[in-house]
């Protein structure tokens, strides 16, 4: 698999509901970061966790990461049609330049009323 | 709050012709970075920008494509000569850059229209 997949690809659940989101990894990171993106509009950072941490919160949102299955998870609790969106985790390699992330290719969330 | 601010958000030009996107990074952050994403496919990375030059580019940074900021605030990439496989939405982002796990903040984006 490519650096950053995530799974599943899509993902379809009632509102209240919890989203289950997976990112799988190839090399060593220095940390990897959640994004939103609403469809055809720009890229919101949810969260970024560091290779040295094992789990990070921020709201309704959170993120565990096991380095040694270089794979990452992001949870959204009591869903609401509003995090309808495609989610992307992306990492920052270790030895690459400061900072450039790779993305995956996403997941497609639909939170339905 | 500060954002990263891009324009136009939409630029339609004919194949051949040269296009200058343009971007605001977050001002008192130090590396800036062009993303394209093409219809439907993965973010992809371009090029990075710290200290004033290239610090890294990707295979898709070819001879076409280069970067300037031409002062305190501006952050562009000039595309020479447009393909129709250019048409996709290009994000700019910035980071502090005091340290390897700072957030990268992205642009609203570009989308261009190639035909």
């Amino acid at each position: 698999s490519q650096q950053g997949e995530e799974d599943p690809q899509a993902l379809s659940i009632q509102e209240g509901e919890n989203a289950t989101m997976n990112c799988s990894y190839k090399t060593s990171i220095n940390n990897l970061q959640w994004y939103r993106q609403n469809s055809g509009r720009g890229l919101v950072h949810l969260i970024l966790i560091r290779s040295n941490e094992r789990e990070k919160h921020s709201g309704r949102l959170r993120v565990t990461l096991d380095t040694s299955k270089k794979s990452s998870s992001l949870l959204i609790t009591a869903s609401r049609a509003a995090d309808t969106a495609s989610y992307f985790c992306a990492t920052a390699q270790m030895n690459s330049g400061y900072s450039t992330l790779t993305f995956g290719k996403g997941t497609m969330l639909l939170v339905s009323p | 709050e500060p954002e990263v601010t891009q324009t136009p958000s939409h630029q339609v030009t004919q194949m051949g012709q040269e296009v200058i996107l343009r971007c605001v990074p977050i001002s008192n952050h130090l590396y800036f970075y062009w993303y394209r994403q093409i219809l439907g496919q993965k973010v992809e990375f371009l090029v990075s920008f710290y200290n004033n030059e290239i610090s890294e580019k990707s295979e898709i940074f070819d001879d076409q494509f280069s970067v300037e900021r031409p002062d305190g605030s501006n952050f562009t990439l000039k595309i020479r000569s447009t393909k129709l496989e250019d048409s996709a939405m290009y994000f700019c982002a910035s980071v502090a850059g005091t340290s390897e796990n700072n957030e990268q903040f992205f642009g609203p984006g570009t989308r261009l229209t190639v035909l």
